[in-house]
């Protein structure tokens, strides 16, 4: 059982550069989140997902965009980097958003660098 | 908006018992939970409290919840080396019709030998 899986593990960008972060969930999850991890930070919510077609806004939605392709993914891409996005993005899934015992399920994350 | 607060680090003797604690803002919590980050890694769900519990055990964790005072902590007996980790406390209401976790900062747990 693959849970959600997160690629690629590690990348360095130039500022300006763009990518993408992919994220594949396989337990049949309807909700689906990207959380950004910064030192003594925390997570924050960038954007989510609560159901296949739709997106929604986060906490820090500014320079990022999100796509939920099917049921299964859900990819973050960075049109242009900035060092500010330097940071440790994880990808969750949960089964619903609206049960109100949502349990998210994490991918192993992917350490992003910008220079 | 939410606020969910914990202290950054917590450091013990491997045998000893930890206390995380944890505090929340929101009053309409329906669910609050103790995720666990080891190096690494993603994180992993402990254990969780509905919000009309006060206490929940589970082997050598024990979730205890204060919720006059906004108060969450999470007991670990016997701390061992392998317990030492990145410990969130999140709680979920329905705020805006969904129960999106608000999650805290993080409280690093390092353990001696």
């Amino acid at each position: 059982n693959a849970g959600v899986t997160q690629t690629p593990k590690f990348q360095v960008l130039k500022t300006g550069q763009s990518m993408t972060l992919q994220c594949a969930q396989d337990m049949n999850h309807n909700s689906m989140y990207w959380y950004r991890q910064d030192p003594g930070m925390g997570l924050r919510l960038i954007y989510y997902s609560a159901s296949e077609g739709t997106t929604d806004k986060g906490e820090v939605p500014n320079g990022y965009n999100v796509s939920r392709l099917n049921k299964r993914e859900f990819s973050l891409r960075l049109e242009s980097a900035a060092p500010s996005q330097t940071s440790v993005y994880f990808c969750a899934s949960s089964e619903n958003f609206s049960l109100a015992k949502n349990i998210q399920y994490f991918g192993a994350g992917t350490r992003l660098s910008v220079l | 908006g939410e606020d969910v607060e914990q202290s950054l680090f917590l450091s013990v003797r491997e045998g000893d018992s930890s206390v995380i604690n944890c505090t929340y803002t929101d009053s309409s919590s329906t669910y609050l939970y103790w995720y666990k980050q080891e190096p690494g890694a993603g994180l992993q769900l402990l254990t969780y409290i509905f919000s009309n519990m006060d206490m929940k055990q589970d082997q050598r964790l024990t979730v205890l919840l204060n919720k006059k005072d906004k108060h969450l902590s999470l007991r670990i007996a016997d701390t061992q080396t392998g317990d030492s980790a990145i410990y969130f406390c999140a709680e979920s209401d329905a705020s805006g019709g969904s129960y999106i976790p608000t999650f805290g900062r993080g409280t690093s747990l390092i353990v001696h030998p």
